[in-house]
């Protein structure tokens, strides 16, 4: 079985300082990990997701994630938060190609002081 | 980009009414899931469907809910007898496992809201 543990279930960062959003994971097979943003009374989209290679990976609006093995992690930063980044935000799990049934973790509520 | 749809986007219902939800996944995928998201909560798989049968369904995926596959391109989520416990948002999605392996691309969502 899968599962996700979100540290922080609110976060707090001024405009223009680091956004740093964690996310563990546990999994029996070599993991697929996402990040999804879900803004106010929307849906949710995907920010970024790491499937194989690279372990650093790219997503819009200029957020990044580092999947790291040994410890189990794959964290969500952006080097300087804009107003808009205010959302909710889900990393997520699946075994991968053949099974993509996402286990997604509790959420992290980001919210940019001005 | 291609797109998965969803309507509506917000009912409201009597306890113990039926209940369709509808989703439109994008053309040529061939995976179709729902998932749930109790306001508050996380989101949550309820089930996932190929080729017109339910390949996995979670505990919360009990004998009122039902998911169909009526013709080429509609996905329904129906619940025969809503419980207040039921007023969640209802996000399908799909996937195509020959393309961005991986990855859901899921609707905006349905908010469901039983009174």
């Amino acid at each position: 079985a899968q599962s996700v543990t979100q540290l922080g279930s609110h976060v707090s960062v001024s405009e223009g300082a680091l956004v740093l959003l964690r996310c563990n994971y546990s999994s029996s097979v070599p993991p697929y990990l996402f990040w999804y943003v879900q803004y106010p009374n929307q849906g949710l989209q995907l920010l970024l997701k790491y499937t194989t290679g690279a372990t650093l990976v790219k997503g819009i609006n200029g957020f990044e994630a580092e999947f790291k093995k040994s410890e189990t992690s794959f964290h969500l930063t952006k080097p300087s938060a804009h107003m808009s980044d205010a959302a909710e935000y889900f990393c997520a799990v699946s075994e991968g190609f053949g099974n993509e049934k996402l286990t997604f973790g509790t959420g992290t509520r980001l919210t940019i002081i001005p | 980009e291609p797109e998965v749809t969803q309507t509506p986007s917000h009912q409201v219902t009597q306890m113990g009414q039926e209940v369709i939800l509808r989703c439109v996944p994008i053309s040529n995928h061939l995976y179709f899931y729902w998932y749930r998201q109790i306001l508050g909560q996380k989101v949550e798989f309820l089930v996932s469907f190929y080729n017109n049968e339910i390949s996995e369904k979670s505990e919360i995926f009990d004998d009122q809910f039902s998911v169909e596959r009526p013709d080429g391109s509609n996905f329904t989520l129906k619940i025969r007898s809503t419980k207040l416990e039921d007023s969640a948002m209802y996000f399908c999605a799909s996937s195509d496992r020959q393309g961005r392996a991986g990855e859901l691309f899921f609707g905006e969502g349905s908010r469901l809201t039983v009174l």
